[in-house]
């Protein structure tokens, strides 16, 4: 089975700086998509990013951008310039190509220190 | 545009009673449905996930239950609430495999 590890429970960041939140997952697939999601203290979860694995290049949106690293099994989420509406929960995603389901990690609470 | 609705938002109930919550999408049909729980602080847990009319796929032997009686339509329901049960549940939906998933606003249950 797929597991999806967040090693950082907590992270924080001064506003307008650059924070990288990692994650790290286990698979035997070669075809899959990988997610980042924010949830913030509205408990709403939000779509930030998304990785194709047979996509090379770094999928970026806007300030928030990946270092995909496919034989590292490495998925980390760049966020630049920091904003306090930054502050949330960040959730990373697996799901096997094929697959109905994801799987998520454990979180990693970002707090944005002005 | 396709959007998501689930209720109530926030739901406190005795142990023992029963429990329904609903969740219906718009704007798209055959969806995949997703009901996900989040123990306070902690990360997703899935509970049931739907890919069709009265198809339902159970996660977590529990004390939960899952229904789709409609094509955009998902519900969660118990006979009898623990405790345990107390948490965050979302629903959630997508067009197919390999699809982005989108979430519901979610209802904080809270069993007494």
């Amino acid at each position: 089975a797929q597991t999806v590890t967040q090693s950082q429970p907590e992270m924080s960041v001064q506003e307008a700086e650059t924070v990288t939140l990692s994650c790290t997952y286990d698979t035997s697939e070669s075809d899959y998509y990988l997610f980042w999601y924010k949830q913030p203290p509205s408990r709403q979860m939000i779509l930030v990013i998304r990785q194709e694995a047979y996509k090379q290049q770094n999928a970026t949106e806007n300030r928030f951008s990946v270092n995909f690293q496919k034989a590292a099994k490495s998925f980390s989420l760049k966020i630049s310039d920091s904003q306090l509406g930054d502050a949330a929960m960040y959730f990373c995603a697996y799901d096997n190509f094929g697959n109905e389901k994801l799987t998520f990690g454990t979180g990693t609470r970002l707090t944005i220190i002005p | 545009s396709q959007t998501i609705h689930q209720w109530p938002a926030t739901l406190v109930q005795p142990v023992g009673s029963p429990l329904s919550l609903e969740c219906t999408v718009e704007g798209t049909s055959n969806p995949n449905l997703y009901w996900y729980r989040q123990a306070a602080g902690r990360g997703l847990q899935l509970l049931f996930y739907s890919v069709g009319i009265g198809q339902i796929s159970s996660e977590v032997p529990q004390n939960l239950s899952a229904s789709r009686p409609q094509d955009r339509q998902f519900i969660l329901s118990s006979k009898k609430l623990l405790l345990s049960d107390s948490g965050f549940y979302l629903c959630a939906w997508r067009r197919g495999q390999d699809e982005k998933l989108f979430f519901g606003s979610g209802t904080q249950l809270s069993v007494l």
